[in-house]
């Protein structure tokens, strides 16, 4: 199948700091790329929904100031957690699809951590 | 509004034993419907999927059927080995959800030698 490559797969960062983290498709051009949250033990959170070259989409309660979401390219989407604080930690998984009814697929995750 | 219900974990068996988690959805129109595993610190991989009424995904040993009068999409193995132990997630796709994916909040499972 597919490949998403998410990077950094972990990363501890101070609280305050800036985090960006990225979602490349490596075979294929991801006209929609999802991000979502999971805390431990429980479901993906959608977080919001990005469309190459248009703002992102963001969920009911999802602070956009907050987090960032750009996807300048067919192959790329970041996400960034501005200031972030201890309560941001968690694990954030992107998913890339080439369209409407075409397979999602994962990239593997970034655990992160604020301390 | 739409939703995916599954079956609490985790759950516990022995190697070889059968397995049954239950997956009901309320969703408009006709979703595609997805088992996805997640293997401990990884992300999700697609198990399997079926897009229409009495479809049945299979991988990997896992099935699941597609039954739209009981809107269910139950996820089923005759003999679990150690190494499926992992979270399963329930997912449907569709025209009510905008076609975005949306997940249950997971079964864990636990397979015991």
């Amino acid at each position: 199948g597919a490949v998403v490559s998410q990077h950094p797969s972990w990363v501890i960062c101070k609280s305050g700091t800036s985090v960006k983290i990225e979602c490349r498709s490596l075979d294929f051009q991801a006209t929609t790329m999802f991000w979502y949250r999971q805390f431990p033990k429980q479901s993906l959170m959608l977080m919001a929904t990005s469309n190459e070259g248009s703002k992102a989409t963001y969920e009911q309660g999802v602070e956009k100031d907050k987090f960032l979401i750009n996807h300048a390219s067919l192959t790329l989407s970041t996400l960034t957690v501005t200031s972030a604080h201890p309560e941001d930690s968690s694990f954030y998984i992107c998913s890339a699809r080439t369209g409407i009814g075409t397979e999602a697929f994962f990239g593997q995750g970034t655990r992160l951590t604020v301390v | 509004g739409n939703s995916v219900t599954q079956m609490e974990g985790p759950v516990t068996l022995s190697e070889e034993a059968f397995l049954t988690i239950n997956c009901t959805y309320t969703a408009t129109g006709y979703p595609s419907l997805f088992w996805y595993v997640q293997y401990p610190g990884e992300g999700l991989q697609l198990l399997l999927k079926a897009t229409k009424a009495d479809d049945k995904g299979s991988n990997k040993g896992f099935e699941a059927t597609y039954r739209k009068e009981t809107t269910s999409f139950h996820l089923e193995k005759g003999s679990v080995q150690v190494s499926d132990s992992a979270v399963y997630f329930c997912a449907y796709e569709g025209p009510g959800g905008s076609y975005i994916p949306t997940f249950g909040r997971g079964t864990s499972l636990i397979v015991h030698p």
